[in-house]
């Protein structure tokens, strides 16, 4: 019973590397998420995809990049990494619209950029 | 503009002491308001989902309720178990899916 599975659980990276970070889901969930956690800011969204094919831009979407690979699958790119991109970055997933749209997340990604 | 704010922003309470946690929200049309648990290094947890005033959901220790303006987590005879980072989040009618989360209140309960 995993859920919402990351990859990898940490990062360090130095300024202008790239990276990708793994999101998967086991639930058959429409719609998945990546969002941001930074100390007093609480969590904001990166980019999410409604259903497979589709991808829209969050609150916070400069300097990430998605794929959303298949129904499972839902990754974020970061190109050219900036100190400011330290954080720790959240995958959830849901069953898209009326009152199912409960967002189940996975267990995080902690980047450090150096 | 949409908002959410969580009161207080951390809490430390004896253990059995009762209290409550607040989220008072802005939103346009409220499609739902969710509670969620979050340990330290681990995702958020999901608690609770209400859709209308006057609604309320338990589940052990913890009871959630919700008015036209603001939600709260009330906590009875918490054990150091409870304590945890609450967050708050709500969800539009207008448009998409997404959540508007708060900042969360860090929950601390000693023994």
């Amino acid at each position: 019973n995993a859920g919402v599975t990351q990859t990898p659980k940490f990062q360090v990276l130095k300024t202008g590397q790239s990276m990708t970070l793994q999101c998967a889901q086991d639930m058959n969930h429409n719609s998945m998420y990546w969002y941001r956690q930074d100390p007093g800011m609480g969590l904001r969204l990166i980019y999410y995809s409604a259903s497979e094919g589709t991808t829209d831009k969050g609150e916070v979407p400069n300097g990430y990049n998605v794929s959303r690979l298949n129904k499972r699958e839902f990754s974020l790119r970061l190109e050219s990494a900036a100190p400011s991109q330290t954080s720790v970055y959240f995958c959830a997933s849901s069953q898209g619209g009326g009152t199912l749209n409960i967002q189940y997340f996975g267990a995080g990604t902690r980047l450090s950029v150096l | 503009e949409d908002q959410v704010t969580q009161s207080p922003e951390a809490l430390r309470l004896q253990e059995g002491e009762s209290s409550s946690l607040n989220c008072s929200y802005t939103v346009s049309g409220l499609r739902g308001l969710f509670w969620y648990r979050q340990d330290p290094g681990k995702g958020p947890e999901f608690l609770f989902t209400l859709y209308s005033a006057g609604e309320e959901k338990e589940k052990e220790r913890l009871k959630a309720t919700l008015t036209k303006k603001e939600s709260f987590l009330h906590i009875t005879a918490p054990k150091p178990e409870d304590s945890a980072t609450y967050l708050c989040a709500v969800q539009a009618t207008s448009g998409t899916y997404k959540y508007i989360f708060g900042t969360g209140t860090r929950l601390k309960v000693l023994a």
